[in-house]
């Protein structure tokens, strides 16, 4: 098993609506969780941090960890086709290196 | 300010040749850690340093590649007899330190092609 696992893809969302992206990790400590955004060519940029159980917002972008069920979610408000790109989770397991999933691959439909 | 740079930003080499990838973290930024990414694929992790020390270097996929940090600043990937194989995006990043919080900022990537 994967440590951290991403829907591939691609995921097809109408302009205006709310993407929802969803990440699951395996059973062990950790404890930072990130979302990156990376652009066909582009490398990857952090848009989100999470530390702590709950929602954490940021503009459109909303990050909600559960720890109990081990999943990280994005959601993205009011999409922009902007908003079309890879978008990769990456945890800290205990202090080691993040390690990422494969990334799910958005695009907003005009 | 300035952000992570990587140099150059595309290589092209000879199979056998050896290369040397430049990266320059964001200042104040002890932490440094490269990745690559083939087309298509996610991250690998391949070394990284704490200060000019590489506590971790096991994502290196063979003897052929090596990385120092001098000064606790620049970094240098070096990869030598090139295979096509080793194709790739080289993707360098920095953090403030290797903590529990440990957000990673990306430089462009130096895009290797190996003929």
């Amino acid at each position: 098993q994967k440590e951290v696992e991403q829907n591939s893809g691609p995921l097809s969302v109408p302009e205006g609506a709310i993407a929802s992206l969803n990440c699951t990790y395996s059973d062990r400590v950790s404890q930072s969780f990130f979302w990156y955004r990376q652009y066909s060519g582009k490398s990857p940029e952090l848009i989100m941090s999470i530390y702590s159980n709950g929602d954490k917002e940021d503009g459109r972008f909303t990050a909600q960890l559960n720890k109990a069920s081990q999943y990280v979610s994005l959601l993205i408000r009011d999409s922009q086709p902007s908003d079309s790109a890879t978008y990769l989770c990456a945890v800290l397991f205990g202090n080691e290196k993040l390690t990422f999933g494969t990334g799910t691959r958005l695009t907003i439909i005009p | 300010g300035a952000g992570v740079s990587q140099s150059p930003s595309n290589k092209v080499t000879e199979k056998g040749k050896d290369v040397e990838l430049r990266c320059d973290p964001i200042s104040g930024h002890t932490a440094l850690y490269w990745y690559r990414q083939s087309l298509g694929q996610g991250l690998e992790f391949l070394i990284y340093f704490q200060g000019n020390s590489a506590p971790d270097k096991s994502g290196l996929p063979s003897d052929r590649f090596s990385a120092e940090r001098t000064g606790g600043s620049v970094s240098t990937l070096t990869i030598q007899r090139t295979q096509q194989e080793d194709s790739a995006v080289y993707l360098c990043a920095s953090s403030l330190d290797q903590s529990d919080y440990n957000e990673q900022f990306f430089g462009p990537g130096t895009r290797l092609t190996v003929l």
